[in-house]
């Protein structure tokens, strides 16, 4: 009855190539995000869609694509493996957007995906 | 300028001490201010939302002060349980929904 969960937990992988990262959540939330946490532990912001439809998409490589084929499920494909891209990524949703107040905006995170390119 | 600063610490006080953290924010359009924590090599997980008013969660009281930019956490009677990582959110609630986290304070509870 896991609320946020994410495939594969640990992923190594040699420069170049291309892997994919899928999350999936079932509190019925409208919004979903994808988060980078580097060496330094500090987390920022990649996507975040809301009812399937992108929202924010910060400065991020193209060959970073997220899919979201429907409410539940927001998916990461990454496409040439480079050195830099070595860190954990978090999937996580919320009830809806962020909004004054904030209630319903608070973000529930799947466990991470620790991605290493060698 | 970042947009959330945290002091990283680390903190590191006796169990049933309070500890107090900080975190200030440079944007006065944001709107919606959380508190996480992270254990070692685990997910954020929320601890408080803060309004505006201020809230209390047992052990645990979040302050929001508009005007000078800043939001507070105070920790009464730590526990051992307490160490990890405190990350605090800001939320602009703009069309980009921007979500900006702090780096986090270090607070380790000795026993």
């Amino acid at each position: 009855d896991t609320a946020v969960s994410q495939t594969p937990k640990y992923l190594v992988t040699q420069m170049g190539n291309d892997k994919s990262i899928k999350c999936e959540q079932n509190l019925g939330h409208d919004t979903m995000y994808w988060y980078k946490q580097d060496s330094k532990k500090f987390l920022k912001i990649m996507f975040s869609y809301n009812n399937k439809e992108l929202i924010i998409n910060e400065t991020v490589p193209n060959r970073f694509s997220p899919k979201s084929p429907d409410k539940a499920h927001l998916n990461l494909h990454i496409n040439s493996l480079e050195l830099g891209d070595s860190a954990v990524y978090f999937c996580a949703s919320s009830q809806r957007r962020g909004a004054s107040g904030g209630r319903g905006s608070e973000q529930y995170f799947g466990p991470g995906t620790r991605l290493t390119v060698t | 300028r970042k947009e959330v600063e945290q002091d990283p610490g680390p903190f590191n006080v006796p169990e049933g001490a309070t500890v107090a953290f900080n975190c200030t924010y440079s944007n006065s359009a944001s709107q919606s201010f959380f508190w996480y924590r992270q254990d070692c090599r685990k997910e954020p997980k929320l601890l408080m939302s803060v309004y505006s008013s201020g809230n209390e969660d047992g052990r645990f009281t979040a302050q929001l002060n508009r005007a000078s930019q800043y939001i507070s956490l105070l920790i009464r009677d730590s526990k051992l349980s307490d160490s990890a990582t405190y990350l605090c959110v800001v939320n602009l609630a703009n069309t980009g929904n921007q979500f900006y986290f702090g780096t986090g304070t270090s607070l380790t509870v000795i026993p």
